[in-house]
Parts: C-alpha cells; structure tokens; sequence
C-alpha cells in the first residue's frame, strides 16, 4: 500500500517570502500522479498542483512549483512570493495511474498548517 | 456548474441515532468518491461510484455504513447506529472520466459531531 507523508504539521512564511513544503511517498509502483491540495479553513479543498510521475519536468502554477525527486520519492511544494490567503492546510496526495482495485484512490498525508505572517 | 455541493453542511446527532448525507456532484462528472476526515488526519478513502455502481468500498466502511448513487447523479451516504467514533468530516468529490488527471473537485462536507 501506498503512504504519503509529510513532516512538517505546521509552518509560517512572512508575506512576500517564500516557503516550501515537504511531502515524501512510498510505492512501487512507477507510475502514478502526485497532487498538492490547499484547504483554507471551513472552505472546500481546492487542487493546487499536479504531477506526473513519468514527466521530468516539475510542474509550475503560477506562484506554485514543485521539486519532483522520483527517486528519492520526494514531492515538495514552493509557494513564491506568499500572500495572506495562501494560509490554509496543505495536504500532498497519491494516485496510482494503473487501472484496477484502488486506483482511483487519493492517499493523503496528515497536511501542513501554513500560516502567513503579515 | 456550482460545483460539487454536500448537505447538510453541519449535523450534530446523538449517540445510536441514524444520519444521512447528500452530495450532489457536478452534473457531468460520472464518478463519486466519499472521503472521511478526522481533526489533524488527511482525508481516508471510503467508497467509489462510476455512474450508479459502487466499485470500491474500503474496510473503514464498516456495516453501518451504506452509501448509493441512484441513477448515478446524487449520492447519500448513511450511518446507521452512530458511534462517537463517527464524528469527522465527511467530503464528496467527483470527477469525469478524463478529468482524472486533473485531481478531484471536492465539496464543502459534512461535518458530523456524535454526542
């Protein structure tokens, strides 16, 4: 079975800096989809970024990037330029690109509690 | 599309009481997926719909718990005989079927207290 885990529960950013946040996996599968989630509080949890584990190249949104190791099964998330509403939770999750029992699936880490300093 | 809309929003039942929530997807998205979360937990896999058939359930969904998509638009998700142990957020997301790639569009959830 697939874990996600993040080690950080919590963090703080001053607004206008930078943050990145760690989420490490563990699978043997190959290929498989990595996702970073954002849920501000009381308010519904919202996709911020994805990744494919057999592109190379780390996936950017706008002020969102990711650091894809896939040997290292490692999927850490940047947050540039960080601003007030960008406080939230922030849970990676797993999925497997293979069809059949459990592939539809999002493992999720416990999250990480971002808070941004004004 | 208003997105994937869950109801109630809150509910607060006593202990052995049954309860029943809805989630209504978006309306194009075949699939459903129930997710539980607890205070300081990431969201656990419960179940998974394509169109009205349920595919997955996963072992969290003890007895007690049934879930149905009847012709495959809205979904309830039942507890019968309510533990404390229930209380948690209860989400529904949905997807298309290529929409997959995209992740899930999850709703607002449920969130249920057991006194």
């Amino acid at each position: 079975a697939q874990t996600v885990t993040q080690s950080q529960p919590e963090m703080s950013v001053q607004e206008a800096e930078t943050v990145t946040l760690s989420c490490t996996y563990d699978t043997s599968e190959s290929d498989y989809y990595l996702f970073w989630y954002k849920q501000p509080p009381s308010r519904q949890m919202i996709l911020v970024i994805r990744q494919e584990a057999y592109k190379q190249q780390n996936a950017t949104e706008n002020r969102f990037s990711v650091n894809f190791q896939k040997a290292a099964k490692s999927f850490s998330l940047k947050i540039s330029d960080s601003q007030l509403g960008d406080a939230a939770m922030y849970f990676c999750a797993y999925r497997s690109r293979n069809s059949g029992a459990g592939s539809y699936q999002l493992t999720f880490g416990k999250g990480t509690k971002l808070s941004v300093i004004p | 599309d208003t997105g994937v809309s869950q109801d109630p929003r809150h509910k607060i039942t006593k202990r052995g009481q049954n309860v029943t929530f809805r989630c209504d997807p978006i309306s194009e998205h075949n699939r459903l997926y129930w997710y539980r979360q607890t205070l300081g937990q990431g969201p656990e896999f419960l179940t998974y719909f394509q169109n009205e058939a349920q595919l997955e359930k996963s072992r969290l969904l003890s007895d007690r718990f049934s879930a149905e998509r009847p012709k495959g638009s809205f979904s309830t998700l039942e507890i019968q005989r309510t533990e404390q142990g229930d209380s948690a957020m209860y989400l529904c997301a949905s997807s298309s079927l290529t929409g997959i790639l995209y992740g899930y569009t999850f709703g607002s959830g449920t969130r249920l207290t057991v006194v």
